[in-house]
């Protein structure tokens, strides 16, 4: 079954670090998401992203974030400068027109 | 702006036993619906969707869902459950036309043998 890859796994960082997180969506999909999760919190949505831009974005994605398609295969998400509250679980997901949404695994970021 | 309620955070049932976790939204137009499961140290695993048509969605691994559209509400049910549906569950929900899912808080399920 396709999957959505994800890497690292857990990235630590120094506040105001750049981080970028990396994520492999499915081949075929046309739409690319960024979610995270803090802690003990909702799932949030953060930016999806189609046809080479951003499509939607929460008031979480602020100027400090950035996403890019560097390549075919390829979906980041750059934080600029990372703040303690930057610490949560990061998830990528691709999906289909059908709303066929894949996530991966997800990346820790914790910020010290 | 849309909000999804899951007011189980934390169900515990026995083996065999079943189960109805409940999930609100509030949003005023048409929206889709998602169940997704988090087993431990897994990603989110879609289990079933509703767009449109019947209201009973059947889903993957026994689950199925009822949208009832006059109580904003898509509860999700299972009439046996297992040791293996231990895991964390999210209802999600994003207005049609549009590709940001709300979810709800979760709801975490511990099944035991």
């Amino acid at each position: 079954e396709p999957e959505v890859t994800q890497t690292p796994s857990h990235q630590v960082t120094q506040m105001g670090q750049e981080v970028i997180l990396r994520c492999v969506p499915i081949s075929n999909h046309l739409y690319f998401y960024w979610y995270r999760q803090i802690l003990g919190q909702k799932v949030e949505f953060l930016v999806s992203f189609y046809n080479n831009e951003i499509s939607e974005k929460s008031e979480i994605f602020d100027d400090q974030f950035s996403v890019e398609r560097p390549d075919g295969s390829n979906f980041t998400l750059k934080i600029r400068s990372t703040k303690l509250e930057d610490s949560a679980m990061y998830f990528c997901a691709s999906s289909d027109r059908d709303y066929g949404y894949t996530f991966g695994s997800g990346t820790r970021l914790t910020v010290v | 702006a849309q909000s999804v309620s899951q007011h189980n955070h934390h169900v515990i049932l026995s083996e065999a036993a079943s189960l109805e976790l409940g999930c609100n939204y509030s949003y005023g137009g048409t929206v889709n619906l998602f169940w997704y499961v988090q087993y431990p140290g897994q990603h989110l695993q879609l289990l079933l969707k509703y767009f449109s048509g019947d209201p009973l969605v059947k889903g993957i691994k026994g689950f199925e869902a009822e949208f009832i559209k006059s109580k904003f509400s898509f509860n999700l049910r299972k009439p046996s459950v297992q040791w293996s549906d231990t895991a964390e569950y999210f209802c999600a929900v994003n207005p049609t036309g549009r590709r940001a899912l709300t979810f709800g808080s979760g709801t975490r399920l511990q099944v035991q043998p």
